[in-house]
């Protein structure tokens, strides 16, 4: 597709349990960010990737948080023991070089229960 | 510590008057500044930038004011139509520096009453 893609739209899990979030950024785009919203706040950054590198990674909220980029395309955020605080909706964005914008995908709602 | 302030959660105007909305920012560091646009259940949209060695930006109904001195922004949309309804976010980066992330407010709620 020609946007920024991510999946599942929609993920409800029990407290404890592992997630996988999953982003498909725009072909071409060398820049992706995960972002984290929560109710009335504004996106809130978590991390960074260049290529496959991760560049800035200090927004992860602690170590239960990991994403990984293997190939440079897709990237993944990962969530150990999952805890009620972390719903919200997971968005991710992808930049090309020459863009001075971010293209954001639909995000991914996470409910802890 | 929050660099990018919104301080209206939300404006209420008429069909085919101005909505003006307004950011605040207090890292001198950020270069680009942006706005995006939020439907519920969607992704945020991008709308319009600007740079900060520029004041003013212009696109069709929508128009950016940066006041560096004052680290104050703002956007503009004439005439608001009731498509225009939907959350706004100022958001800012320091674009050239060596950590590139975007920085957004809390978000402005705009209503367009018909």
């Amino acid at each position: 597709g020609a946007g920024v893609s991510q999946t599942p739209s929609n993920k409800v899990t029990e407290k404890g349990k592992y997630v996988e979030l999953r982003c498909d950024p725009i072909s071409g785009h060398t820049a992706l960010y995960w972002y984290r919203q929560s109710l009335g706040q504004g996106p809130e950054f978590l991390i960074y990737f260049q290529g496959t590198g991760a560049a800035d990674d200090s927004g992860l909220p602690n170590d239960r948080f990991f994403a990984v980029r293997p190939e440079g395309s897709v990237s993944t955020l990962k969530i150990q023991r999952t805890e009620r605080g972390d719903s919200a909706v997971y968005l991710c964005a992808s930049r090309g070089t020459m863009n001075t914008e971010a293209f954001f995908g639909q995000g991914t709602r996470l409910t802890v229960v | 510590d929050q660099q990018v302030k919104q301080n209206s959660p939300s404006l209420s105007v008429q069909e085919g008057r101005i909505s003006i909305l307004n950011c605040d920012y207090t890292n001198s560091m950020f270069d680009y500044f942006l706005w995006y646009k939020k439907y519920p259940a969607e992704g945020p949209t991008f709308l319009i930038s600007i740079s900060s060695i520029k004041d003013k930006n212009e696109d069709g109904r929508f128009t950016v004011f940066l006041n560096k001195s004052a680290k104050h922004l703002s956007l503009h949309i004439v005439p608001s139509q009731p498509g225009d309804s939907a959350v706004y976010f100022c958001a800012a980066w320091n674009y050239g520096g060596a950590t590139n992330k975007l920085i957004f407010g809390t978000g402005t709620l705009l209503a367009v009453q018909p």
